[in-house]
């Protein structure tokens, strides 16, 4: 087993640019979530998915897409970058929600210039 | 809300030192809790957690946890410090019943000084 893994490690933006961070796992999870992870702000909820076809935003979901057509994938879009969304990224992914817990992608560090 | 309050951004042990990262929720039902740890330039990993039954937990590296209702804590603990141990330490909760999401405190940097 992957386990859940990302893509890209790093990337360097310009304001105003698109992208897509990709974020796959392999456990048959139904849960899949991302979160930025920001100094002194801990992790913060940007969308979360609980099975294909079903996604909710978190705390913080302005400025960010999903979409969830297969159980598998669950890519986040960056639609116009700023600044403000220089951040390290996690994917994560879980049994299902409540008492599992979830397993962690190694993260994409993102910088916005 | 939902709330998890993690008391001291940084605590600093000698090795050999007892351990003690606390952590705090709000919460008008007992939630589950977790405790992760990351290293750094790594994801998050899981240490412990607690659903139902025994209120002492017990989790990898020799850690260990206690939900206590009563103080609303499930503060994390390890008797003697290596210096391994040094890495970010997150609380987490997540309600039971409620479509899902989890909270995270807002992390603990442990430092093992030699």
């Amino acid at each position: 087993n992957a386990g859940v893994t990302q893509t890209p490690k790093f990337q360097v933006l310009k304001t105003g640019q698109s992208m897509t961070l990709q974020c796959a796992q392999d456990m048959n999870h139904e849960y899949m979530s991302w979160y930025r992870q920001d100094p002194g702000m801990g992790l913060r909820l940007i969308h979360y998915s609980v099975g294909a076809g079903i996604t909710d935003q978190g705390e913080v979901p302005n400025g960010y897409n999903v979409s969830r057509s297969t159980t598998e994938d669950f890519p986040l879009r960056l639609l116009s970058a700023a600044p403000s969304q220089t951040s390290v990224y996690f994917c994560a992914s879980s049994y299902a929600q409540g008492a599992y817990e979830q397993y962690f992608g190694p993260g994409t560090r993102l910088t916005v210039t | 809300a939902q709330s998890v309050t993690q008391l001291g951004s940084h605590v600093s042990v000698s090795e050999g030192a007892l351990v003690l990262l606390r952590c705090n929720y709000s919460s008008s039902v007992p939630p589950y809790l977790f405790w992760y740890v990351q290293y750094p330039n790594q994801g998050l990993q899981l240490l412990l957690k607690y659903t139902t039954g025994a209120t002492l937990v017990k989790g990898i590296n020799g850690f260990e946890a206690e939900f206590k209702k009563s103080e609303t804590s499930f503060h994390l603990t390890k008797p003697s410090a290596h210096m391994s141990d040094a890495a970010e330490y997150f609380c987490a909760v997540s309600l039971p019943g409620i479509g899902n999401q989890f909270y995270f405190g807002t992390g603990t940097s442990l430092t093992v000084i030699p």
